[in-house]
């Protein structure tokens, strides 16, 4: 596709339920992240993959958070039994090459995430 | 601990004027720094990087400045146009770890007519 695409555009969960948002990335980009922005703050680091291979994980807030891209392509990103401080917009970026500084990240617009 | 800040969350400069958009960090280990650009609804676009060797990188109307010293880093945007409003994001990365940045809150800059 021409950019990011990342599905749904906005989400509601009530507490306690799973979610799954989806990530598709700028076809043949190699590397993928996933990024938390909660209201009024940046967006924060969770997860980086490099083709399907998930390289770095340690932004990820509690092990209630996973996330996958087994083909190297599509990513989900998943978060078990909501809770209300996951109420975020979920970014997912991807950029061309194995990562390296200063490389430039491509965003989707993001899962606005609202749990009630 | 934030260690990208953006301490001014608005800025709103007249069409054809000067807009100075602020960032202070605290680890000097840094070694890039990166500015994005986020419309409403839609994600971050990059706008402009600089390496921690450089102090100063320009594309156009927009300029970064880098204060080593001073831990501090701004973009310039001359002159201004209304199509500018959006919120500026500055970010920062180690050479070692690159694939993580650390994000600023955000300034909203809005270009009057």
């Amino acid at each position: 596709g021409a950019g990011v695409s990342q599905s749904p555009r906005y989400k509601v969960a009530k507490r306690g339920q799973d979610v799954a948002l989806r990530c598709d990335p700028i076809s043949g980009h190699v590397s993928l992240f996933w990024y938390q922005q909660a209201l009024g703050q940046g967006p924060e680091f969770l997860t980086y993959f490099q083709n399907e291979a998930q390289l770095d994980k340690s932004g990820l807030p509690s092990d209630r958070f996973f996330a996958e891209r087994p083909e190297g392509s599509v990513s989900t990103l998943k978060i078990q039994r909501t809770q209300q401080e996951d109420s975020a917009v979920y970014l997912c970026a991807s950029s061309l090459e194995p990562y390296r500084a200063n490389e430039k990240l491509f965003f989707g617009s993001g899962t606005q995430l609202s749990v009630l | 601990d934030q260690q990208v800040k953006q301490n001014s969350p608005s800025l709103s400069v007249q069409e054809g004027r000067i807009s100075i958009l602020n960032c202070d960090y605290t680890n000097s280990m840094f070694d890039y720094f990166l500015w994005y650009k986020k419309y409403p609804a839609e994600g971050p676009t990059f706008l402009i990087s600089i390496s921690s060797i450089k102090d100063k990188n320009e594309d156009g109307r927009f300029t970064v400045f880098l204060n080593k010293s001073a831990k501090h880093l701004s973009l310039h945007i001359v002159p201004s146009q209304p199509g500018d409003s959006a919120v500026y994001f500055c970010a920062a990365s180690f050479d070692r770890n690159f694939n993580k940045f650390y994000f600023g809150s955000g300034t909203k800059l809005n270009v009057k007519p």
